[in-house]
């Protein structure tokens, strides 16, 4: 099994600032490598698939990045409607994991 | 309105059975991968469950082989997942999710139904 680990757990940042996430698998997932979020009582949201690419609707401010084991979601000004939980998913190797979050919270 | 909506959670206890619906509606449901997905209280996502359009495969992990089965109706536009002999560890939120591409198993997920809460509990 892959495992997927994201650092940091906990984000505090400010809106407007930089956000940096990181995502590390236990082996290689090429390029399949997929970014979610979530609010509180929400289900997830597809942020990003196959490590770069962002899904529909999804504004420019997200980006990813990465291949292999090590994969950033950056978002570049944070609004205050991004403050949520982001997980990454790995989807080369069965069974599908996930990492277990990055919180990102208002500083 | 393209959504999923879960419905057939609740309380059970150890042991027991439950199966949960997930009713598909303004895509061509037949043509899309589907899976479960669950979600502790407070805790991270993880995958239960996989099959593609045509039922031809399914896919568990090792934490519910042999307890859950997925299945579909195409003709019905839903998902189903049969649990049985349920642990206290699947307590969780069990999210329905569609694949991203009609026609393939690309094995991500671009729309998720609100959820049903599963209590394993006596």
């Amino acid at each position: 099994e892959i495992v997927m680990t994201q650092s940091p757990a906990t984000l505090s940042l400010s809106p407007g600032e930089r956000a940096t996430l990181s995502c590390r698998a236990s082996q290689s997932v090429s390029s399949y490598l997929v970014w979610y979020q979530q609010k509180p009582g929400q289900a997830p949201r597809l942020l990003i698939y196959d490590a770069s690419n962002r899904a529909t609707g999804i504004p420019a401010r997200f980006s990813g990045s990465g291949s292999g084991t090590d994969f950033t979601l950056t978002i570049s000004s944070l609004e205050p409607e991004d403050f949520a939980v982001y997980y990454c998913q790995q989807r080369s190797n069965w069974p599908l994991t996930f990492g277990g979050g990055t919180k990102v919270e208002i500083k | 309105e393209v959504q999923l909506v879960e419905s057939g959670g609740g309380l059970v206890q150890p042991g027991g059975s439950l199966r949960l619906s997930c009713a598909a509606s303004g895509f061509t449901f037949s043509s899309y991968a589907m899976s479960w997905v669950r979600q502790a209280p407070g805790k991270g996502l993880e995958w239960v469950s996989a099959i593609t359009s045509s039922v031809v495969s399914t896919y568990y992990p090792d934490s519910v082989k042999g307890r859950f089965t997925i299945s579909r109706d195409n003709s019905k536009n839903t998902l189903y997942l049969q649990m049985n002999s349920l642990r206290a560890e699947d307590t969780a939120v069990y999210y329905c999710a569609k694949g991203p591409v009609a026609g393939t198993s690309y094995w991500y997920f671009d729309l998720w139904g609100r959820g049903t809460l599963v209590t394993v509990s006596s």
